[in-house]
């Protein structure tokens, strides 16, 4: 089954600092989503995106579907930032695999 | 308009009981799925329902049934749970396959 790693899992961010999370996987898919999971535990859509590049305020994402890869920036860091950062993807009817997470917290 | 809604939020049970997961969706999506999530794996598909009436194995299918009651309602049925049953479980929707994943707030469920 398809692989997903990201990068870095862990990192400490001073508030107004912008950051890159990076998800890789190990074949060709048509779904890719970015969840954010805050300090209560909750899981919420970011990002619909296998493919191009998307915006959302302060957060934007790229995927290159053709090298396998997405990003996620994150623009002027906020404490409501903190939490875990999952990119999942999913390849031709196959459901969605999760990659372990980044785990951002932003200190004020 | 309440998005995914799962009881309980959480259980304790004893080795061998059993227990049904609940989970209702009110944007009218086609697909449900059902999620455990450790520490440190991240998030595992369980069983999902592509559409009303199907339903699939997902990764870790090992000691869960579940059913789609209707469009808006996919339970998830532990027979004789297990400590390592002991999981936060997710329930989601989408409108179709490969479309946005909407997640209730989870159940954390312990096994002792």
């Amino acid at each position: 089954g398809i692989q997903v790693e990201q990068s870095p899992p862990d990192l400490i961010l001073q508030e107004g600092a912008n950051s890159t999370l990076r998800c890789n996987f190990s074949d060709s898919v048509n779904n890719l989503q970015w969840f954010h999971q805050n300090p209560w535990g909750q899981l919420i859509n970011l990002f619909y995106i296998p493919s191009g590049t998307k915006q959302n305020g302060r957060l934007s994402a790229t995927t290159v579907a053709t090298e396998r890869y997405s990003l996620l920036y994150i623009s002027s860091s906020q404490t409501t930032d903190s939490g875990v950062y999952f990119c999942a993807v999913g390849g031709g009817n196959t459901p969605l695999v999760f990659g372990k997470g980044t785990r951002l917290s932003v200190i004020a | 308009n309440a998005g995914v809604t799962q009881t309980p939020k959480f259980q304790v049970l004893k080795t061998g009981q059993s227990m049904t997961l609940q989970c209702a969706q009110d944007m009218n999506h086609n697909s449900m799925y059902w999620y455990r999530q450790d520490p440190g794996m991240g998030l595992r598909l369980i069983y999902y329902s592509a559409s009303e009436g199907t339903t699939d194995k997902g990764e870790v299918p090992n000691g869960y049934n579940v059913s789609r009651l209707n469009k808006r309602e996919f339970s998830l049925r532990l027979e004789s749970a297990a400590p390592s049953q002991t999981s936060v479980y997710f329930c989601a929707s989408s409108e179709m396959g490969h479309q946005p994943q909407h997640f209730g707030d989870g159940t954390r469920l312990s096994i002792l």
